[in-house]
């Protein structure tokens, strides 16, 4: 099992454009998130689903959207980046109870000029 | 302990000596806490959780603490070697409907030879 990949894994955009960042998970989860990692501060929720064909917000989701795909991929959208948009992008996967562990994919490191 | 803000606390141990991370959590109704490794440049990787249930869960060189009275949780690393050099983060599980994980900002391990 590959378990959560990602791609890219790196991307520099220039302000305005729009790009997709690409998840997939192939342990059969039902939920899937995605989380923003900003230096010297923890993780933060994007955009999570809790199952295929549903969507909900997270802490910080203004600027991105989201496509649950089917069950195993969950794409992250940014429409017109913004300098504020630099960050490490994480996705990550659980098979949805509550104490089930999150899997962490690699990681996209985005810059936004 | 783990504090918000632009710089990691920061943990420096001797090889061989055990460490102890230390986190306060926020919410009396989580039910569910993960202590999470994140080596640099990598997504971070599942160490060891507990239930609210419990006080104590030990693992293979680690044990995590939970004092619910405090809302606070610790991680211990026996014989601390320098693969163990990593940020950590602890995550609390806000149940319910929603079942999210919410991370603390780290905690910079690093282990001196």
């Amino acid at each position: 099992n590959a378990g959560v990949t990602q791609t890219p894994k790196f991307q520099v955009l220039k302000t305005g454009q729009s790009m997709t960042l690409q998840c997939a998970q192939d342990m059969n989860h039902n939920s899937m998130y995605w989380y923003r990692q900003d230096p010297g501060m923890g993780l933060r929720l994007i955009y999570y689903s809790a199952s295929e064909g549903t969507t909900d917000k997270g802490e910080v989701p203004n600027g991105y959207n989201v496509s649950r795909l089917n069950k195993r991929e969950f794409s992250l959208r940014l429409e017109s980046a913004a300098p504020s948009q630099t960050s490490v992008y994480f996705c990550a996967s659980r098979t949805g109870g509550p104490t089930d562990t999150q899997y962490f994919g690699p990681g996209t490191r985005l810059t936004v000029l | 302990g783990e504090s918000v803000g632009l710089h990691l606390p920061t943990l420096s141990v001797q090889e061989g000596d055990n460490s102890i991370i230390n986190c306060a959590y926020s919410n009396s109704a989580s039910d569910y806490f993960i202590w999470y490794k994140q080596e640099s440049g990598k997504g971070p990787q599942f160490i060891i959780d507990i239930r609210s249930n419990m006080d104590k869960r030990q693992g293979q060189r680690v044990t995590v603490l939970l004092n619910k009275t405090v809302k606070h949780l610790s991680l211990q690393i026996a014989a601390t070697q320098p693969g163990d050099s990593a940020v950590y983060f602890c995550a609390e599980n806000i149940g319910g409907a929603t079942n999210k994980l919410i991370f603390g900002t780290g905690t910079l391990l690093a282990v001196q030879p």
